[in-house]
């Protein structure tokens, strides 16, 4: 079985700063992905960023970017440049590469908040 | 496309009613999952289908809690009897061969009263 940990339960920034939310997870799997979400208090959980294991590069979109280290099983979500409408919770999950075995583990989340 | 689309958005029932939460999920898409958030148990997966087919149930709670998916388009998730303990956001997912990124529907909030 998967666990992932989120061991942030949260967070503070000043607005335009960067900040870094921590997730390592435990697998018996070599092939696998990573995903952060986030679910701002609109309840909708939105889809940040994605990561194969098989890929050494670390994944990038726009202000937000990851740093896998496989071997530690660390999954950490960096956001640049941060934006009031950044404030929200962050969820990293895991999803195993295989059939049968496609659901979402996911960590118990970091809530962010963005001061002005 | 739409996005994955859930009704009701909120439900309010009394204890020992039958609800029925109901999902469509994006076009195309070929895996549907039932998750429930809670603010003690925060994200659980209840049920997952694959091709109209349930894959794995093990984190349905009791036999008061069923998920059909008569057809790619459409699924339901019934709890008959509800309890209290049942009140959670119910949200619905659905994906194209699981791991290019899980769509969410916007929830339905079920309180149980």
């Amino acid at each position: 079985a998967q666990t992932v940990t989120q061991s942030q339960p949260e967070m503070s920034v000043q607005e335009a700063e960067t900040v870094t939310l921590s997730c390592t997870y435990d697998t018996s799997e070599n092939n696998y992905y990573l995903f952060w979400y986030k679910q701002p208090p609109s309840r909708q959980m939105i889809l940040v960023i994605r990561q194969e294991a098989y890929k050494q590069q670390n994944a990038t979109e726009n202000r937000f970017s990851v740093n896998f280290q496989k071997a530690a099983k660390s999954f950490s979500l960096k956001i640049s440049d941060s934006q009031l409408g950044d404030t929200a919770m962050y969820f990293c999950a895991f999803s195993a590469y295989n059939f049968g075995n496609e659901k979402l583990t996911f960590g118990t989340g970091t809530r962010l908040t963005i001061i002005p | 496309d739409a996005g994955v689309i859930q009704s009701p958005r909120h439900e309010v029932t009394e204890m020992g009613q039958e609800v029925t939460l109901r999902c469509k999920p994006i076009s195309g898409h070929n895996s549907l999952f039932w998750y429930r958030q809670t603010m003690m148990r925060g994200l659980e997966l209840l049920i997952y289908f694959n091709n109209n087919v349930p894959i794995d149930d093990s984190g349905m709670p009791e036999d008061r809690f069923s998920a059909k998916m008569p057809n790619a388009s459409f699924s339901t998730l019934k709890i008959q009897p509800s309890e209290p303990r049942d009140s959670a956001v119910y949200f619905c997912a659905s994906s194209f061969d699981g791991n290019y990124g899980y769509t969410f529907g916007s929830g339905t909030r079920l309180t149980v009263v």
